[in-house]
Protein backbone atom coordinates (compact mmCIF):
# COMPACT_ATOMS: atom_id res chain seq x y z
CA UNK A 1 0.00 0.00 0.00
CA UNK A 2 1.58 3.50 -1.01
CA UNK A 3 0.96 6.00 1.81
CA UNK A 4 1.33 9.04 -0.02
CA UNK A 5 0.41 9.30 -3.84
CA UNK A 6 -0.12 11.76 -6.38
CA UNK A 7 -1.21 11.80 -9.91
CA UNK A 8 -0.46 12.13 -12.30
CA UNK A 9 3.60 11.61 -12.20
CA UNK A 10 4.74 13.41 -15.16
CA UNK A 11 2.51 16.40 -16.40
CA UNK A 12 3.43 18.05 -19.92
CA UNK A 13 1.67 20.90 -20.77
CA UNK A 14 1.59 24.25 -22.73
CA UNK A 15 1.76 27.75 -21.40
CA UNK A 16 -1.46 29.01 -20.16
CA UNK A 17 -3.58 26.20 -19.81
CA UNK A 18 -4.57 24.91 -16.13
CA UNK A 19 -3.72 21.99 -14.81
CA UNK A 20 -4.44 19.60 -11.34
CA UNK A 21 -2.03 17.32 -9.44
CA UNK A 22 -3.91 15.39 -7.00
CA UNK A 23 -2.54 13.59 -3.74
CA UNK A 24 -3.88 11.01 -1.09
CA UNK A 25 -2.63 9.66 1.75
CA UNK A 26 -3.79 6.73 3.93
CA UNK A 27 -1.86 7.35 7.02
CA UNK A 28 -4.54 8.78 8.77
CA UNK A 29 -2.47 11.90 9.20
CA UNK A 30 -4.09 15.37 10.21
CA UNK A 31 -1.86 17.61 7.88
CA UNK A 32 -0.69 17.57 4.41
CA UNK A 33 1.77 20.19 2.23
CA UNK A 34 3.15 20.59 -1.32
CA UNK A 35 6.71 20.93 -1.99
CA UNK A 36 8.65 22.34 -5.19
CA UNK A 37 11.84 21.07 -5.69
CA UNK A 38 13.36 23.09 -8.95
CA UNK A 39 15.84 22.50 -11.49
CA UNK A 40 18.17 23.54 -9.11
CA UNK A 41 17.03 20.59 -7.05
CA UNK A 42 15.92 23.00 -4.16
CA UNK A 43 12.76 22.18 -2.68
CA UNK A 44 10.72 24.53 -1.30
CA UNK A 45 7.56 24.30 0.79
CA UNK A 46 4.43 26.28 -0.87
CA UNK A 47 1.40 25.45 1.05
CA UNK A 48 0.35 23.79 4.81
CA UNK A 49 -2.96 22.05 5.54
CA UNK A 50 -3.81 21.02 9.13
CA UNK A 51 -7.28 19.14 8.84
CA UNK A 52 -8.18 20.56 5.71
CA UNK A 53 -7.84 24.21 6.57
CA UNK A 54 -4.49 26.32 5.07
CA UNK A 55 -2.20 26.90 7.81
CA UNK A 56 0.57 28.09 5.48
CA UNK A 57 0.82 29.58 1.95
CA UNK A 58 4.73 30.59 1.66
CA UNK A 59 4.01 33.70 -0.77
CA UNK A 60 3.09 31.35 -3.46
CA UNK A 61 1.61 33.21 -6.32
CA UNK A 62 -2.11 32.81 -6.43
CA UNK A 63 -2.35 31.21 -9.92
CA UNK A 64 -1.60 28.06 -7.04
CA UNK A 65 -4.85 26.95 -5.40
CA UNK A 66 -4.53 24.03 -3.16
CA UNK A 67 -8.07 22.43 -2.39
CA UNK A 68 -8.30 19.68 0.52
CA UNK A 69 -12.04 18.06 0.10
CA UNK A 70 -10.99 16.04 3.28
CA UNK A 71 -8.30 15.44 5.25
CA UNK A 72 -6.76 12.26 3.42
CA UNK A 73 -6.59 14.61 0.19
CA UNK A 74 -4.90 17.62 -0.91
CA UNK A 75 -4.77 19.11 -4.28
CA UNK A 76 -3.10 21.71 -6.11
CA UNK A 77 -4.65 23.06 -8.66
CA UNK A 78 -2.56 25.67 -11.20
CA UNK A 79 -4.04 28.34 -13.69
CA UNK A 80 -2.17 30.40 -16.40
CA UNK A 81 0.89 28.28 -16.34
CA UNK A 82 3.94 29.63 -16.86
CA UNK A 83 7.49 28.24 -17.95
CA UNK A 84 8.81 28.61 -14.06
CA UNK A 85 6.69 26.16 -12.87
CA UNK A 86 8.02 23.31 -14.39
CA UNK A 87 9.56 21.43 -11.60
CA UNK A 88 8.74 18.40 -9.60
CA UNK A 89 5.81 19.04 -6.68
CA UNK A 90 5.79 16.76 -3.94
CA UNK A 91 2.74 15.94 -1.56
CA UNK A 92 3.25 15.43 1.81
CA UNK A 93 2.18 14.47 5.14
CA UNK A 94 2.48 13.99 9.06
CA UNK A 95 0.31 13.03 12.19
CA UNK A 96 0.07 16.17 13.80
CA UNK A 97 0.64 19.77 13.43
CA UNK A 98 2.69 22.03 15.28
CA UNK A 99 4.23 18.61 17.18
CA UNK A 100 7.50 19.13 18.22
CA UNK A 101 9.05 15.87 17.03
CA UNK A 102 7.49 14.48 13.63
CA UNK A 103 8.42 12.64 10.44
CA UNK A 104 7.22 13.44 7.14
CA UNK A 105 5.94 11.15 4.52
CA UNK A 106 6.62 12.28 0.77
CA UNK A 107 4.89 10.69 -1.80
CA UNK A 108 6.85 9.95 -5.25
CA UNK A 109 6.47 13.59 -6.88
CA UNK A 110 4.93 15.05 -10.49
CA UNK A 111 7.06 16.39 -12.62
CA UNK A 112 5.42 19.49 -14.46
CA UNK A 113 6.75 20.54 -17.73
CA UNK A 114 5.83 23.89 -19.42
CA UNK A 115 6.51 24.53 -23.00
CA UNK B 1 17.48 29.33 4.59
CA UNK B 2 18.00 26.23 6.45
CA UNK B 3 20.33 27.48 8.84
CA UNK B 4 22.30 24.18 8.78
CA UNK B 5 25.85 23.67 6.97
CA UNK B 6 26.61 20.35 5.29
CA UNK B 7 29.44 19.24 2.90
CA UNK B 8 28.00 19.20 -1.08
CA UNK B 9 29.32 15.91 -1.52
CA UNK B 10 31.17 12.27 -0.27
CA UNK B 11 32.36 9.33 -1.06
CA UNK B 12 32.08 5.99 0.53
CA UNK B 13 33.07 2.61 -0.20
CA UNK B 14 30.56 -0.08 0.14
CA UNK B 15 30.13 -2.44 3.37
CA UNK B 16 32.08 0.76 5.15
CA UNK B 17 30.68 3.14 7.79
CA UNK B 18 29.83 6.34 6.64
CA UNK B 19 29.43 9.97 8.32
CA UNK B 20 27.80 12.55 7.52
CA UNK B 21 28.58 16.07 9.07
CA UNK B 22 26.01 19.07 9.72
CA UNK B 23 26.69 22.21 11.55
CA UNK B 24 23.76 24.03 12.98
CA UNK B 25 25.59 26.36 15.70
CA UNK B 26 22.48 28.94 16.02
CA UNK B 27 20.06 26.18 16.77
CA UNK B 28 17.75 26.82 19.88
CA UNK B 29 16.87 24.74 22.79
CA UNK B 30 13.26 23.73 20.99
CA UNK B 31 15.01 22.59 17.29
CA UNK B 32 15.42 19.17 16.68
CA UNK B 33 17.53 17.64 14.08
CA UNK B 34 16.03 15.95 11.31
CA UNK B 35 17.80 13.58 8.73
CA UNK B 36 16.06 12.63 5.43
CA UNK B 37 17.36 11.38 2.42
CA UNK B 38 16.62 11.64 -1.32
CA UNK B 39 17.16 8.86 -3.83
CA UNK B 40 17.12 9.59 -7.30
CA UNK B 41 13.70 10.29 -8.99
CA UNK B 42 12.31 10.01 -5.49
CA UNK B 43 10.75 12.00 -2.51
CA UNK B 44 12.50 12.76 0.69
CA UNK B 45 12.44 10.22 3.00
CA UNK B 46 12.52 10.31 6.65
CA UNK B 47 16.01 8.58 8.04
CA UNK B 48 16.15 10.03 11.85
CA UNK B 49 16.10 12.55 14.28
CA UNK B 50 17.45 13.51 17.32
CA UNK B 51 16.70 16.34 20.23
CA UNK B 52 19.86 16.22 22.82
CA UNK B 53 20.56 12.02 22.96
CA UNK B 54 21.97 10.28 20.16
CA UNK B 55 19.62 7.62 18.75
CA UNK B 56 19.66 4.75 16.62
CA UNK B 57 17.28 3.09 14.54
CA UNK B 58 17.36 0.54 11.57
CA UNK B 59 18.55 2.91 9.08
CA UNK B 60 21.15 4.89 10.78
CA UNK B 61 22.27 6.29 14.03
CA UNK B 62 22.73 10.12 14.76
CA UNK B 63 25.68 11.42 16.88
CA UNK B 64 24.73 15.34 18.42
CA UNK B 65 27.42 17.11 20.29
CA UNK B 66 27.46 18.05 23.52
CA UNK B 67 26.69 21.70 22.86
CA UNK B 68 24.00 20.63 19.79
CA UNK B 69 25.85 22.52 17.59
CA UNK B 70 26.68 20.03 15.26
CA UNK B 71 25.93 16.50 14.63
CA UNK B 72 26.56 13.43 12.80
CA UNK B 73 24.51 11.08 10.42
CA UNK B 74 25.94 7.59 10.55
CA UNK B 75 25.59 4.86 7.81
CA UNK B 76 27.39 1.92 9.85
CA UNK B 77 27.68 -0.04 6.47
CA UNK B 78 26.91 2.03 3.29
CA UNK B 79 25.62 -0.18 0.40
CA UNK B 80 24.83 0.99 -3.28
CA UNK B 81 21.27 1.46 -2.39
CA UNK B 82 22.06 4.25 -0.10
CA UNK B 83 24.03 6.64 -2.24
CA UNK B 84 21.27 9.96 -2.19
CA UNK B 85 20.73 13.56 -1.02
CA UNK B 86 20.88 13.17 2.48
CA UNK B 87 19.73 16.41 4.53
CA UNK B 88 20.18 17.71 7.75
CA UNK B 89 17.30 20.07 8.97
CA UNK B 90 16.79 21.62 12.20
CA UNK B 91 12.73 22.22 13.27
CA UNK B 92 10.96 23.07 16.33
CA UNK B 93 7.63 21.22 14.91
CA UNK B 94 5.23 24.08 14.32
CA UNK B 95 6.85 25.17 10.58
CA UNK B 96 7.26 23.11 7.74
CA UNK B 97 10.89 21.41 7.11
CA UNK B 98 13.23 24.01 5.34
CA UNK B 99 15.42 21.72 3.14
CA UNK B 100 19.02 23.08 2.31
CA UNK B 101 21.26 21.66 -0.18
CA UNK B 102 22.30 18.81 1.15
CA UNK B 103 25.46 16.22 0.75
CA UNK B 104 25.03 14.44 -2.50
CA UNK B 105 26.68 10.83 -1.36
CA UNK B 106 27.84 8.21 -3.71
CA UNK B 107 28.71 4.84 -2.83
CA UNK B 108 31.56 2.75 -4.58
CA UNK B 109 31.59 -0.50 -5.47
Amino acid sequence: DTAVSQTPKYLVTQMGNDKSIKCEQNLGHDTMYWYKQDSKKFLKIMFSYNNKELIINETVPNRFSPKSPDKAHLNLHINSLELGDSAVYFCASSPIWGQISYEQYFGPGTRLTVT
Amino acid sequence: DAKTTQPNSMESNEEEPVHLPCNHSTISGTDYIHWYRQLPSQGPEYVIHGLTSNVNNRMASLAIAEDRKSSTLILHRATLRDAAVYYCIRNSGNTPLVFGKGTRLSVIA
